[in-house]
């Protein structure tokens, strides 16, 4: 069926290191999703990208999606403690009714 | 101010004791669904609704049922709740659907023993 790998399912950064993780769709999508879930919270959109190649900021993230709209990325700079929670992506297929196909999230660590 | 309500945030329930929670916004949405969340598996739709007395199964349905009769409201119901059924849930709203932005409510931890 249709999926959305995504990729670390950890990481572990010291404070002020980089962050990445990664989005790839099994189908095209017409739009992808990024979410922020703090611990003990909920999912809280942060970015809709809808165009092929386009790429948005937002301060110290940078939203990806690719050229052929089957995946995304979504990178960190500079880690601060408040980057800590776990990061979803979630897709709209192109060509179906299917509903949003989340992928199972990364989860950011900040090492002591 | 706008919001997803739900409740309640905790139950602790035995296994095949009827349980009901609910889910309210506030934003007149058309679109709402229900969500669980399981360690390393993310989030998976358990029922969606595109607006009053239009419901439809997501990826994990079995076990639960949902109604729809106002915009407003969406409430899960587990009928025979089961171990296997223990898991946070999330109920979920956007204004048309799934392309738009999904605001979600604050979450059901329930523990079936």
């Amino acid at each position: 069926g249709q999926q959305v790998m995504q990729i670390p399912q950890y990481q572990h950064v010291q404070e002020g290191e980089d962050f990445t993780t990664y989005c790839n769709s099994s189908t095209t999508l017409s739009n992808i999703q990024w979410y922020k879930q703090r611990p003990g919270g909920h999912p809280v959109f942060l970015i809709q990208l809808v165009k092929s190649g386009e790429v948005k900021k937002q301060k110290r993230l940078t939203f990806q999606f690719g050229e052929a709209k089957k995946n995304s990325s979504l990178h960190i700079t500079a880690t601060q403690t408040t980057d800590v929670g776990t990061y979803f992506c979630a897709g709209t297929p192109m060509d179906s009714n299917y509903q949003l196909i989340w992928g199972a999230g990364t989860k950011l660590i900040i090492k002591p | 101010e706008a919001q997803v309500t739900q409740n309640p945030r905790y139950l602790i329930t035995v296994t095949g004791k009827k349980l009901t929670v609910t889910c309210s916004q506030n934003m007149n949405h058309e679109y709402m669904s229900w969500y669980r969340q399981d360690p390393g598996l993310g989030l998976r739709q358990i029922y969606y609704s595109m607006n009053v007395e239009v419901t439809d199964k997501g990826d994990v349905p079995e076990g639960y049922k949902v109604s729809r009769k106002e915009k407003r409201n969406f409430p899960l119901i587990l009928e025979s709740p089961s171990p296997n059924q223990t898991s946070l849930y999330f109920c979920a709203s956007s204004l048309q659907g799934r392309k738009n932005i999904q605001y979600f409510g604050a979450g059901t931890r329930l523990s079936v023993l």
